[in-house]
């Protein structure tokens, strides 16, 4: 079957870094994307990987590896307004959008 | 988790036919469901929002007469594309969301216009 593994909830300071994991196995790989989402707002788009590597946007970053099915997303000097639930989807071969169930992000002063 | 199912997985129709697509929330009372469009590699766009009884809330340049939303119950919602098109073609996905919580996303539609 499909699937989508990442940790339910994490807990980290303001002004740190975290780094949210995400696993997959799919049938096919069409890239993988990242959300935000706020508490009682839609989601919002963060990045796409399709090739290995890093991907660098300000203060987030992506990170993908299609040999070991994993990615990261890594959030540095981390802000209160960060606090929200980040979402790891993947497209797999049919372009079937396969969702993870989200991390929520907890950011203490 | 809650789960969110999307009815059909793939749709291919002629052009000027309409194309109806349904989002049901299985184990859940989904007071606001969003629905979203992604062309491929890029983001979701943010089509609409619906709520339970009420009207929906389309997205600025999103065509209200094209895309008829319907949110009739808390479970279900469904989305019309009326008169499709070849650029109506993309991938299409409902979330839905229960009172101040999350939302949960369905599965996705991919409908080719031909």
């Amino acid at each position: 079957g499909q699937n989508i593994d990442q940790p339910t909830e994490m807990t980290a300071t303001e002004g740190a870094i975290v780094q949210i994991n995400c696993t997959y196995q799919t049938s096919g790989f069409n890239g993988l994307f990242w959300y935000q989402q706020h508490a009682g707002e839609a989601p919002t788009f963060l990045s796409y990987n399709v090739l290995d590597g890093l991907e660098e946007k300000g203060r987030f970053s992506s990170f993908l590896s299609r040999s070991k099915g994993y990615s990261y997303l890594l959030l540095k000097e981390l802000q209160m307004k960060d606090s929200a639930s980040y979402l790891c989807a993947v497209m797999d071969s049919n372009y079937q959008l396969i969702w993870g169930a989200g991390t929520k992000l907890i950011i203490k002063p | 988790g809650a789960v969110v199912s999307q009815h059909p997985s793939w749709v291919i129709c002629k052009s000027g036919t309409s194309v109806k697509i349904e989002c049901r929330s299985l184990d859940f009372q989904a007071t606001t469901m969003f629905w979203y469009r992604q062309f491929p590699k890029q983001s979701l766009m943010l089509m609409a929002t619906s709520n339970e009884g009420s009207k929906a809330t389309y997205e600025q340049g999103v065509e209200k007469d094209k895309f008829l939303i319907n949110h009739a119950s808390l479970t279900l919602s469904t989305l019309t594309v009326t008169s499709a098109h070849p650029e109506d073609s993309s991938f299409y996905i409902c979330s839905a969301r229960k009172a101040d919580t999350e939302a949960f996303f369905g599965q996705g539609t991919r409908l080719t216009v031909v």
